[in-house]
């Protein structure tokens, strides 16, 4: 079946400092999303990205898609005290189910 | 617009009791699913409804059941709870291959 990878699993950063987080899916995607889950809470949709070697960005976040669509990134500039949570990534393989990496726990260090 | 509800939102029950977790969505979306989230294991599927009147097993099906009441309601329930079982369970509905609407959670301790 799909699986996508995440790395890393855990993340701690001095605020102002960049964070990035990369996942990896076995099976090429029809589209990957971000989700950011802050603590005690639940996930909550960021971004989609469709287009092989797609770039968006939301203010300080920017996300690429792989132009296999395999592979994504997100990348935080100078992280903020706000940016804390976990942050997953999730694709569609062409079957029912969205399937999520595991997460990357971003901490982040005032 | 409430979006996708669950309750309880806190539970507590002992080894062998049954119980079942309620979630709604408001959104028309014909697909819903429950997942489990346990610390460093992510989001794993248990059960999925890609529509009404469907229901197929996920990565980790074994100790549950789920119902499709109806376009707006899916189910989970525990028939035996174990400890192993002790989790926050979020239910998320969407129209295929669009975004995963979630639920708040629920909190569930089995002791």
């Amino acid at each position: 079946g799909q699986q996508v990878m995440q790395i890393p699993q855990y993340q701690h950063v001095q605020e102002g400092e960049d964070f990035t987080t990369y996942c990896n899916s076995s099976t090429t995607l029809s589209n990957i999303q971000w989700y950011k889950q802050r603590p005690g809470g639940h996930p909550v949709f960021l971004i989609q990205l469709v287009k092989s070697g797609e770039v968006k960005k939301q203010k300080r976040l920017t996300f690429q898609f792989g132009e296999a669509k395999k592979n994504s990134s997100l990348h935080i500039t100078a992280t903020q005290t706000t940016d804390v949570g976990t942050y997953f990534c999730a694709g569609w393989a062409g079957s029912y189910q969205l399937t999520f990496g595991k997460g990357t726990k971003l901490s982040v260090i005032p | 617009n409430a979006g996708v509800t669950q309750t309880p939102k806190f539970q507590v029950l002992k080894t062998g009791q049954s119980m079942t977790l309620q979630c709604a969505q408001d959104m028309n979306h014909n697909s819903m699913y429950w997942y489990r989230q346990d610390p460093g294991m992510g989001l794993r599927l248990i059960y999925y409804s890609a529509s009404e009147g469907t229901t197929d097993k996920g990565e980790v099906p074994n100790g549950y059941n789920v119902s499709r009441l109806n376009k707006r309601e899916f189910s989970l329930r525990l028939e035996s709870a174990a400890p192993s079982q002790t989790s926050v369970y979020f239910c998320a509905s969407t129209e295929i291959p669009g975004v995963g609407h979630f639920g708040p959670g629920t909190r569930l301790l089995v002791l």
